[in-house]
Parts: structure tokens; sequence; C-alpha cells
């Protein structure tokens, strides 16, 4: 069974640009999450997608924006790009509707912006 | 709001030692637990996970972890580590209060364990 798979691995964009990036689900998992890593904040909870819908977001900045297909398959963007905004941005999935019986980490797509 | 504390920021140890990350969590209502791994340049993989019942819950690679309501804990255990458990590890909460706890998992710092031989 293939694990949430996230591209691009590795991304440099310059300050000002935006970027996508895309998070493919386990097979029949419909719940996606985002995360963004730093060193300084640890992880924090971007937003949660469930079957197309927006259901939870976080304490971002609406330059940070993400949406959920029909196949569940995610992408986040992120616009006006600014030096803080590098970061590890993990991807998680899972199955139930509600209780959070076990979420599933892709490995990440690592950002740098210069 | 739900906060967790992992209340080591580093745990050095020997190989073959036993050891104990340490976990405490706040939340005005039932929670899950989880502990997760992250290696180097990896994303987070899951130990093991609280959600009901025996408070004492078995995870991978010989983990274990404790549920303690009255003290909010829920600290990990290894027996006997290895080199190969040198990572971060990472303690999250999740509520079961729908809403806005969808798809959120509050995260601690992390607890860097190094393994030295």
């Amino acid at each position: 069974k293939a694990g949430v798979t996230q591209t691009p691995r590795y991304l440099i964009k310059t300050r000002g640009q935006q970027v996508t990036l895309s998070c493919s689900p386990i097979s029949g998992h419909r719940s996606v999450s985002w995360y963004q890593q730093t060193p300084g904040q640890g992880l924090q909870f971007l937003f949660e997608y469930f079957s197309e819908t927006q259901r939870n977001k976080g304490n971002f900045p609406g330059r940070f924006s993400g949406r959920q297909f029909s196949n569940s398959r995610s992408e986040m963007n992120v616009s006006t790009l600014e030096l803080g905004d590098s970061a590890l941005y993990l991807c998680a999935s899972q199955l139930a509707e509600t209780a959070p019986y076990g979420y599933t980490f892709g490995s990440g797509t690592r950002l740098t912006v210069v | 709001a739900q906060s967790v504390t992992q209340l080591d920021s580093q745990v050095p140890v020997f190989e073959e030692a036993p050891v104990e990350l340490r976990c405490n969590y706040s939340s005005s209502v039932s929670v899950y637990l989880f502990w997760y791994v992250q290696y180097p340049n990896q994303g987070l993989q899951l130990l093991l996970k609280y959600l009901s019942g025996s408070t004492l819950v078995k995870g991978i690679n010989g983990f274990e972890a404790e549920f303690n309501k009255s003290q909010t804990s829920f600290h990990l255990r290894k027996p006997s580590v290895h080199i190969s458990d040198t990572a971060e590890y990472f303690c999250a909460v999740s509520d079961d209060a729908g809403g806005t706890s969808y798809g959120k998992l509050t995260f601690g710092q992390g607890t860097i364990l190094t393994v030295h031989p």
C-alpha cells in the first residue's frame, strides 16, 4: 500500500514568488492535513480538508491556501513568499471522518525562500 | 486550548540503556495521544497512539507509553535503546470535540534522543 506522497521533495524560490505543493494521500483516505515545520516554531497546523471542503484552519495569513480534489489529492499554495516561509511542509492523511485513528505523514517538501 | 509540553529538549543515553521521554498535555476535553518519530530529512512516523482502553500502549520498535489521566501525562519508554533510535520524538494530542479539532494535531516541541555507543 503506497504511503502519502508529497512532491516535490525540495524547492528553492525567490522572495515574492508563489509556490504550489502537492500531496497524494493513502488510497481511501479522504482527510488531508497540512503542517509547517520550522526550527523556531516547531510543527504548526495549517489546514485540513475532507471531501473537497476545508473543515479547519490554523493561524496563518491568507497567503497560505489549499484545496482538495475529488480524488482526495490536495495542494497548498503560498503566494508572495517571504523568507520566513522557508520550512518543511508536511502533509498527513487519515481514513476516519472524525476520530483521529491515525495520521500518516508524507516525507515533506523542503521549501527554501531566498 | 490544547497544549503539549515535552519536558526535555535533548536526552543523551548509552546504547542498551533504558530511556523515558516525558510528555504532559493540557486539554479541557477527552483527548487522543500520539508519539511520532522523525529521522533527519524525513517526515513523521507514528510510533504509537492512545485512543481509549488500556492505559499502557505498545508501539513499534519496542516502544511503549502510559497514559495517566490524573497527571495528564503520556510518557514514552523503551527498556533498551539502539543506535538506530537516535532521532527526534514528538508527542501530539488531538481532542474529540469535532469542529475546530478536525484534522488537527497539537505537537510538543520535540525531544532529540541521542544514543551513544
